[in-house]
């Protein structure tokens, strides 16, 4: 499975965009690339996924290069409620089976 | 669907008893995973079964744990007997094999395990 490295914690305010970088040098052809979030007091919830370039959804974009040996996760102006955790994960797909492996992640503190 | 439901939510157990965990996980979701969460450790993987048939379980700390999936909607994560650093939040997640694409994986509440 593809080691990643992202900071582990940031600080923002509201109303700004936050881009959190993840690094992935040994990332796997077939792996694809996929971000969770956590609050206090609750499970990690999916926020998006990709494979290549650029991913958007309602809450969040993910930006990878040509060479996919990184990803950026970009949430546009951040609220007090997007303080939480964010993890980063590459190459769960291990064995012909899925594994979700979770690193450290970044935490995020968003500021009046 | 209600999403996965863990249960119970909070445990307080004394030192050598035994804790049995539980989870439900989403109709039709073919993996369920059980991963433990501590400040010190963050979140780690204990087990994971594919089909109701345990797939690694290199995750679990040491004998003292085991899991069983009886059937597609039921899963325990037992500890026997318990020690005071077992004290964790255990979650439970299931998802649907998409053949490794969209690992949207749905986590349960949680249940806060305290070993006094």
């Amino acid at each position: 499975l593809a080691k990643t490295t992202q900071p582990i914690s940031m600080d923002s305010y509201e109303g700004q965009e936050v881009n959190i970088t993840c690094s992935h040098n040994n990332i796997a052809t077939n792996d694809y690339i996929t971000w969770y979030q956590q609050f206090p007091s609750q499970g990690p919830r999916f926020i998006i996924q990709g494979y290549k370039t650029k991913v958007t959804n309602e809450v969040a974009s993910l930006f990878i290069p040509a060479d996919r040996k990184s990803s950026t996760l970009s949430l546009p102006r951040v609220s007090l409620s997007d303080t939480a955790v964010y993890y980063c994960l590459v190459g769960v797909f291990s064995g012909g089976y899925n594994k979700l492996i979770f690193g450290a992640g970044t935490r995020l503190a968003v500021h009046p | 669907d209600a999403g996965v439901i863990q249960s119970p939510r909070h445990e307080v157990t004394e030192m050598g008893q035994e804790v049995t965990l539980r989870c439900k996980p989403i109709s039709g979701h073919d993996y369920l995973f059980w991963y433990r969460q501590t400040m010190m450790r963050g979140l780690e993987l204990l087990i994971y079964f594919n089909n109701n048939v345990p797939i690694d379980d290199s995750g679990m700390p040491e004998d003292r744990f085991s899991a069983k999936m009886p059937n597609a909607s039921f899963s325990t994560l037992k500890i026997q007997p318990s020690e005071p650093r077992d004290s964790a939040v255990y979650f439970c997640a299931s998802s649907f094999d998409r053949g490794g694409m969209n690992t949207e994986a749905f986590f349960g509440q949680g249940t806060r395990l305290t070993v006094v």
